[in-house]
């Protein structure tokens, strides 16, 4: 699975959109990528994941640059419940690697009042 | 639909006691996978199972037995517990095939004296 990078910390003020980054650089043509956030400790919740177009549900948006080194989770309009460790996964969404997932250290996002 | 159950919550064990943390899904899933996460640090696969019958190691597998008999159980087994197991375990579960979604149970808090 190829590696991400992502800051270790943000910040957002509530209502306004927050926008985090992740680099995966070496993600091969095959791998998706996925956003995963966990909430003081419990178990992590899926976000979102795309290929290589954009993709939006009612949680989040998801932006893939063109050459797929990079992409941002979007939260619209972030409240306080979305203070969260969020983090972002690459990995082949075929055969055994439907039950691993690799995390990193992810991004602490503190949204505030 | 309960989704993914863990039990115990909290468990205290005296080092060199063994335990089976259990973990039970719901939703059908074929793929289930085991996760430790240790303070300040993102999850760590410990064994994980395409489908009953069928497991393997994760990235952090020794002191671990896993089997799974069931599609609905995956039951993790510390055989000789150590302080260095001291840590949040997490169970998780997904559909697979093009439902690439994991979800994950509540965690259970592991301490060893």
């Amino acid at each position: 699975d190829a590696k991400t990078t992502q800051p270790p910390s943000m910040d957002c003020a509530e209502g306004r959109a927050a926008n985090l980054p992740c680099n995966h650089s070496t993600i091969s043509g095959n791998e998706y990528v996925y956003w995963y956030r966990q909430i003081h400790s419990q178990g992590p919740q899926y976000i979102i994941h795309g290929l290589k177009n954009n993709e939006t549900n009612e949680m989040a948006s998801l932006i893939i640059t063109e050459d797929r080194k990079s992409s941002t989770l979007i939260l619209p309009h972030a409240t306080l419940r979305d203070t969260a460790v969020y983090y972002c996964i690459v990995r082949v969404a075929s055969g055994t690697s439907y039950g691993k997932l690799t995390f990193g250290q992810g991004t602490i996002l503190t949204v505030h009042p | 639909n309960a989704g993914v159950t863990q039990t115990p919550k909290f468990q205290v064990l005296k080092t060199g006691q063994s335990m089976t943390l259990q973990c039970a899904q719901d939703m059908n899933h074929e793929y289930m996978s085991w996760y430790r996460q240790d303070p300040g640090m993102g999850l760590r696969l410990i064994h994980y199972s395409v489908g009953a019958g069928i497991t393997d190691q994760g990235e952090v597998p020794n002191g671990y037995n896993v089997s799974r008999s069931t599609t609905e159980d995956f039951p993790l087994r510390l055989l000789s517990a150590a302080p260095s197991q001291t840590s949040v375990y997490f169970c998780a579960s997904s559909y697979g095939g093009g439902y690439t979604e994991a979800f994950f149970g509540q965690g259970t808090r592991l301490t060893v004296v």
